[in-house]
C-alpha cells in the first residue's frame, strides 16, 4: 500500500520541550513538504525539501527544524522557540518535477499541555 | 449557491443544487492550479487541477474554470451531495529558484443541507 504516513496522530507538548513529528512515504517521491494548519485557516508552508540532504525554509520556518537524511523520511521538530505550536501539521510529497499535485498524509494534531 | 473570494468562508446549499466556490489567486506567473477537499481531521484530497494554458476542465460532477485576466479560479460541483460537505481549498503553483511550491487559499466551508 503506497502512501504517506504521519505519526503520531495526536501529540502533546510540555512547555520548553522539543517534539518531533514523523513523516514517511513509500511513493519514491523526491520532494517533501511540511504545512501548518490553524483552525479555520489555510495551509502555511513551514519547510520543504526537493532532494535528500537539502531543504529550504517556507513562509513560517521560525521555531521549526527539519532533516532529510533519507528520501522516504522528512521529520519535523517543533522546538521550544515556537511559542504557539498548537496546530494541525500536514506532510506532503510530489514525484519531483514541477506542476504536480501534492499527496498529503493524514496529519498530526499537536497540542500544548 | 456561490461563495465570493476569501471574504465569505462558508457556503450552504441544498442537496441536489449546484455549488460554486470561488478563489482569487495572487501571482500572475502561476501556471498550475489545484482544488483540494478536506474533511475534518483529515489531510486534503485532490479533486481537480488545471494548467494555465486552459480555461476550463471537467471531471466527474466537478468543473474548474480559470480566468487569468482577473486571476480568478472557480470550482463548480453539480448536484451537490451531503458527502460533499467539507472545506475546499484552491492552490496555485509558483516556480522559484529553489523549486516549485504550492500556495493555498484560506478555504471555503461547504455545508450541504438535506
Amino acid at each position: 500500500d503506497g502512501g504517506i504516513t504521519q505519526s503520531p496522530k495526536y501529540l502533546f507538548r510540555k512547555e520548553g520541550q522539543n517534539v518531533t513529528l514523523s513523516c514517511e512515504q513509500n511513493l519514491n517521491h523526491d520532494a517533501m513538504y511540511w504545512y501548518r494548519q490553524d483552525p479555520g485557516q489555510g495551509l502555511r508552508l513551514i519547510y520543504y525539501s526537493q532532494i535528500v540532504n537539502d531543504f529550504q525554509k517556507g513562509d513560517i520556518a521560525e521555531g521549526y527544524s527539519v532533516s532529510r537524511e533519507k528520501k522516504e523520511s522528512f521529520p519535523l521538530t517543533v522546538t521550544s522557540a515556537q511559542k504557539n505550536p498548537t496546530a494541525f501539521y500536514l506532510c506532503a510529497s510530489i514525484p519531483g518535477g514541477s506542476n504536480e499535485k501534492l499527496f498529503f498524509g493524514s496529519g498530526t494534531q499537536l497540542s500544548v499541555l | 449557491g456561490e461563495s465570493v473570494g476569501l471574504h465569505l468562508p462558508t457556503l450552504s446549499v441544498q442537496e441536489g443544487d449546484n455549488s460554486i466556490i470561488n478563489c482569487a489567486y495572487s501571482n500572475s506567473a502561476s501556471d498550475y492550479f489545484i482544488w483540494y477537499k478536506q474533511e475534518s481531521g483529515k489531510g486534503p484530497q485532490f479533486i481537480i487541477d488545471i494548467r494555465s494554458n486552459m480555461d476550463k476542465r471537467q471531471g466527474q460532477r466537478v468543473t474548474v474554470l480559470l480566468n487569468k485576466t482577473v486571476k480568478h479560479l472557480s470550482l463548480q460541483i453539480a448536484a451537490t451531495q451531503p458527502g460533499d460537505s467539507a472545506v475546499y481549498f484552491c492552490a496555485e503553483n509558483r516556480e522559484e529558484t529553489s523549486g516549485s511550491r504550492l500556495t493555498f487559499g484560506e478555504g471555503t466551508q461547504l455545508t450541504v443541507n438535506p
